[in-house]
């Protein structure tokens, strides 16, 4: 089955600073790469994802990179502020049947 | 606010019971799955089901099943509950619109504590 591994585990920035979070995935068929968001005692917030048709996507100041040859993906946040800290884990599937989940990084953003 | 809901909250059963949890999915939305999130951990997807029948699984035993209704909400049904099984039980739908269509939406997860 897929196996996703996700870096770092946890990443401090100052405000204002960029946050990248790395993943790989083994599957080379995943065609879907969601990226969610949980901050503590809630629900997985989908933020940005990427289909396998595409290179890279924006979204204001979140922007995800997609390597296919190389079995990676990364999530980039960009002037990062406060409320911005959270956890949050990468994840990889095949047409939406199954997904994978990364093990998490848990963000703090220093004011 | 997504939409999927989850009952109960919060659940305290001991070792060797049964549970069962319920999910409402978005309305719109034909696909459910089930995960088990353990503190400090990513979501384990269980399995799926797509109108009314299982659509893939994960690595959990048999004492792990489920259903699906005609208006897709869903249950996720343990046997036998060991002490591993504590954590968050996350549902989450989707509506398949296309190969490559078909973002998911958690809903807020029941918490299970087995002692």
């Amino acid at each position: 089955g897929e196996n996703v591994e996700q870096h770092p585990s946890t990443l401090s920035v100052q405000e204002g600073d960029s946050a990248v979070i790395k993943c790989t995935y083994s599957d080379s068929a995943s065609n879907y790469f969601p990226w969610y968001k949980q901050e503590l005692g809630k629900r997985p917030q989908l933020i940005i994802d990427i289909r396998s048709n595409v290179g890279e996507k924006k979204d204001q100041r979140i922007a995800v990179t997609l390597n296919k040859t190389a079995k990676h993906f990364s999530l980039h946040i960009t002037e990062t502020q406060p409320e911005d800290s959270a956890v949050y884990f990468c994840a990889a599937s095949l047409t939406g049947n199954q997904f994978y989940f990364g093990t998490g990084t848990s963000l703090t953003v220093i004011p | 606010e997504t939409g999927v809901t989850q009952s109960p909250t919060h659940l305290i059963k001991t070792r060797g019971q049964q549970v069962t949890l319920r999910c409402s999915s978005q309305s719109g939305h034909n696909t459910v799955s089930w995960y088990q999130q353990a503190l400090g951990q990513g979501p384990q997807f269980i399995f799926q089901y797509y109108r009314e029948e299982e659509n893939g699984r994960g690595n959990f035993p048999p004492r792990f099943s489920g259903l699906q209704f005609p208006n897709y909400s869903s249950e996720l049904n343990v046997n036998a509950l060991e002490l591993d099984d504590s954590a968050l039980y996350l549902c989450a739908s989707s509506f398949k619109r296309g190969p490559l269509d078909y973002e998911q939406y958690f809903g807020p997860g029941t918490r299970l504590t087995v002692t």
